[in-house]
């Protein structure tokens, strides 16, 4: 079974720090990766996403992420973050060929003054 | 602009009663979907529709109903046999599954007494 796993489900980090929001994730055929950002009580907003090809993936707001098959892995970077990048982070992955979208449990990041 | 709206953002009702949550998009999108989010648990799929009069179960189906009337229209009732329905709603949409990515609307929260 696919499953996908943010083990931080909080990371506290100072303002104009670098951070690193880790997405796991297993799945015996390929897969399709996503990065959503939350504001309190709003939807979901697409950041990035990797469907093939460079597996450096830039996205909006200065975000960027990783994709490493060998790991498994898609982690989520910003080199400096803002006050205002505080939200609640969600990786997600899509099965190939399927409308199968399995989310992880989400990482809050805080961003401290 | 196009997007997905929910309406209404906050429901309350007395146990035992049915809900209507309603998502209307424009975005032309052929695939709808229903997920709750409760706190540190993620998004989980309840229903989704790939196109108009279709639609299959996700993976906590149990107490819910939708329908898919119209492209634009997708529905969702929380019946009376749901037993926590008390939770935060998200709708979303896809031009197709697996490599498009997920819109999402603004969501509603729902409190049941």
């Amino acid at each position: 079974a696919q499953s996908v796993t943010q083990l931080d489900s909080q990371v506290p980090v100072f303002e104009e720090a670098p951070v690193e929001l880790r997405c796991n994730y297993s799945s015996s055929v390929s897969v399709y990766l996503f990065w959503y950002v939350q504001y309190p009580n709003q939807g979901l907003q697409l950041l990035l996403k990797y469907l093939s090809g460079s597996t450096l993936v830039k996205g909006i707001n200065g975000f960027e992420a990783e994709f490493n098959k060998s790991q498994t892995s898609f982690h989520l970077r910003k080199p400096s973050v803002h006050i205002s990048d505080t939200a609640e982070y969600f990786c997600a992955v899509s099965l190939s060929g399927t409308y199968k979208y399995i989310f992880g449990t989400g990482t809050r990041l805080k961003v401290l003054a | 602009d196009g997007g997905i709206t929910q309406s209404p953002k906050y429901l309350f009702r007395k146990e035992g009663q049915n809900v209507t949550l309603s998502c209307e998009q424009n975005l032309n999108h052929d695939a709808m979907y229903w997920y709750r989010q409760d706190p540190g648990q993620g998004l989980r799929l309840i229903y989704y529709s790939q196109i108009v009069n279709d639609f299959q179960k996700g993976d906590i189906a149990e107490g819910y109903s939708v329908s898919r009337e119209k492209k634009e229209s997708f529905p969702l009732t929380v019946t009376s046999a749901q037993k926590n329905p008390t939770a935060f709603y998200l709708c979303a949409s896809s031009i197709a599954g697996g490599n498009s990515p997920l819109h999402f609307g603004n969501g509603t929260r729902l409190t049941v007494t």
